[in-house]
């Protein structure tokens, strides 16, 4: 059965710390794996990943992929009470259809 | 910016009343998709579309239905709602993928927020 977990479940941290939010996967046929921002209604898209070690970056937040290991990172760095927010992990595999997991729930305090 | 519009925002109605909820999307996307949230916890799949005339259940059982007579349509039916229905509801739409290639990402709407009282 696909699946996608995702830890810790929730977070609370201080402006400036880094986190880094985890995702493994179960998948047949993955063709890829998503990262989304969650804050009060529709998901945003942060990345995709397709391929093993190859980090993507935008700003202070970066991902990377091991499919060897079925998980990926979220690492946000210098984080601020903006970042607060739910992330979601998905997967996608030859059917196209998005699985999510539970999400990861980070607060950042100031 | 996406370009994916769901209406309404917020309902709130009565037991028994039937319901549509509906999305459209301007992109030309192939792929739809309607997940189910429950406050605080994850996105269920719920219906996806591969195109017209194209509909299959998701991995949550739901006693709603869908329809895809055109491409940017998307409505999500409740026959005769119930309080165990009270969710938010979420449309998603992707870009057709080559076989043999990665899907693109999807995107949302901003979601219906459904009460049944």
């Amino acid at each position: 059965e696909d699946k996608v977990v995702q830890s810790p479940l929730s977070l609370v941290v201080h402006e400036g710390d880094t986190v880094t939010l985890n995702c493994s996967y179960e998948v047949t046929n993955f063709r890829s794996l998503l990262w989304y921002k969650q804050e009060k209604k529709a998901p945003t898209f942060l990345f995709m990943l397709t391929s093993s070690g190859i980090e993507k970056k935008s700003g202070r937040l970066s991902s990377i992929l091991d499919k060897k290991e079925l998980f990926s990172i979220l690492n946000i760095t210098a984080t601020q009470t903006g970042d607060s927010a739910i992330y979601l992990c998905a997967h996608t595999s030859g059917t196209y259809k998005y699985i999510f997991g539970t999400g990861t729930r980070l607060k950042v305090l100031a | 910016e996406a370009d994916i519009y769901q209406t309404p925002r917020y309902l709130v109605i009565g037991t028994g009343k039937k319901i549509t909820l509906e999305c459209s999307q301007t992109m030309g996307h192939d792929k739809m998709y309607w997940y189910q949230q429950d406050p605080g916890m994850e996105l269920h799949l719920i219906h996806y579309s591969y195109g017209v005339n194209s509909t299959e259940k998701g991995d949550l059982s739901s006693e709603s239905t869908v329809s895809r007579i055109r491409t940017e349509h998307f409505p999500l039916t409740l026959e005769s709602a119930r309080p165990s229905h009270t969710s938010q509801y979420l449309c998603a739409s992707s870009e057709h993928s080559i076989p043999g290639v990665s899907n693109t990402e999807a995107f949302f709407g901003q979601g219906t927020r459904l009460t049944v009282v």
